[in-house]
């Protein structure tokens, strides 16, 4: 009966090395979305999934970044090459079934910190 | 480029006064949520206005969303210690969100 959870809470990084951010969504909600939330700035979107497709993949900034969904449940968000600008706080957001105006519920998010 | 400008981007009020902080766009939205956020942990979701025109009451809290759902205020009435966070809109677009930039509340006792 666990809300959204993510892990790792905080992640530190070395420029260009390789991450991955999970995310827990609330069992049945088919729809899961990624944000991402810089300093000072609201969530900005990176990708939307149904179920196991990536449904709106528009808001992720460039090819370093991906996400996969495969059982439909726990999502991964994985960024290669990481550079100091990738630092944020990543969000990670699930809803019953995506549908308009259905409440998206958010988890604490991850840290990210690139040195 | 955020599609959403919240303002005050900041207000610090003393308890039992009232507010009001503004969502405006440019662009239409099939609805418009408003959040607050509090430090380390992720936004929690206050309202949902669909309809243009819309009030909707959240005790102390009142929501109003454009005729042409363009743009939403949240007046606060009668402040409260509790009532301090980050109050950030949401407008949907399909099953995308875009968030503006927040405005940052803080009550002081």
């Amino acid at each position: 009966g666990a809300g959204v959870s993510q892990t790792p809470s905080n992640k530190v990084t070395e420029k260009g090395k390789y991450v991955e951010l999970r995310c827990d969504p609330i069992s049945g909600h088919t729809a899961l979305y990624w944000y991402r939330q810089s300093l000072g700035q609201g969530p900005e979107f990176l990708i939307y999934f149904q179920g196991t497709g990536a449904a709106d993949d528009s808001g992720l900034p460039n090819d370093r970044f991906f996400a996969v969904r495969p059982e439909g449940s726990v999502s991964t968000l994985k960024i290669q090459r990481t550079e100091r600008g990738d630092s944020a706080v990543y969000l990670c957001a699930s809803s019953l079934t995506g549908g308009r105006g259905d409440e998206q519920f958010f988890g604490p998010g991850t840290r990210l910190t690139v040195l | 480029t955020q599609l959403l400008e919240q303002s005050p981007q900041f207000l610090s009020i003393q308890e039992g006064e009232n507010l009001t902080v503004y969502c405006n766009s440019s662009s239409v939205f099939s609805s418009l949520q408003w959040y607050r956020q509090e430090p380390g942990e992720g936004p929690v979701l206050l309202v949902t206005v669909v309809t243009g025109g819309e009030v909707k009451k959240l005790k102390r809290l009142t929501f109003q969303f454009g005729d042409a759902r363009k743009d939403s205020s949240l007046h606060i009435t009668a402040a409260q210690p509790g009532d301090t966070g980050l109050y950030l809109c949401a407008g949907a677009d399909f099953n995308k969100f875009y968030f503006g930039s927040g405005t940052k509340l803080n009550v002081k006792p």
